[in-house]
């Protein structure tokens, strides 16, 4: 059974910093996604990683997946105040893409 | 293009009573799901489905039900409400395995 754990939970930034979120897996999993959703809102899908070594940026933000360590990593670099919503990694395994995610890192970027 | 739609996006249920939970996308995905999210948590799976006609259970089924008779709509089905049955409930659908999952609005729904 796969099982995903996210740290650090919440995250309080300054403007400017980076930052790491780190997403551990317990089994082997076919492909690692990363979802954002602000409050009160739906998932919004920022990366899929298929494959060992995998990198994509968008913007401020990057993702990496070593399939060997079972870890993904969302780096955020200089951080911004419209960064600040909770992000989700979701692996998945099998044929039907079924996802399981993590409990979520809530980010806040102050001012 | 309105991609995932689910109805409603607010409901109060006493318990006992019973609800469905409308889904409907029209990207023509063969893949279907719905998740719940109960607060400050990730999402658990329920059902899904990898075409019409086809269902099979998630990690949390009981309490719940679902149908798929097009391609378009896969409806969630509470035939009993409890107070643990409180949450927010996604639908879901994916083109393909690998490709990215496209999330309706939500559900809201309070068992009172």
């Amino acid at each position: 059974e796969l099982k995903v754990e996210q740290n650090p939970l919440f995250l309080s930034m300054q403007e400017g910093k980076n930052y790491t979120i780190y997403c551990n897996y317990s089994t082997t999993s076919d492909r690692l996604y990363w979802y954002r959703q602000d409050p009160g809102k739906s998932l919004e899908s920022l990366f899929v990683l298929l494959s060992n070594g995998a990198v994509k940026q968008e913007g401020r933000l990057m993702a990496s997946l070593d399939t060997k360590a079972r870890l993904s990593t969302l780096h955020i670099t200089a951080a911004v105040h419209d960064l600040s919503a909770t992000y989700f990694c979701a692996g998945s395994t099998g044929t039907a893409s079924k996802l399981t995610f993590g409990t979520g890192t809530r980010l806040q970027v102050t001012l | 293009n309105a991609g995932v739609t689910q109805t409603p996006k607010f409901r109060i249920l006493k318990i006992g009573q019973s609800m469905t939970l409308q889904c409907t996308q029209d990207m023509n995905h063969n893949y279907m799901y719905w998740y719940r999210q109960d607060p400050g948590m990730g999402l658990k799976l329920i059902y899904y489905s990898v075409g019409a006609g086809i269902t099979d259970k998630g990690e949390v089924p009981n309490g719940y039900n679902v149908s798929r008779s097009t391609t378009e709509d896969f409806p969630l089905r509470l035939e009993l409400a409890a107070p643990s049955q409180t949450s927010v409930y996604f639908c879901a659908s994916s083109q393909t395995p690998g490709t990215e999952a496209f999330f309706g609005q939500g559900t809201r729904l309070t068992v009172v």
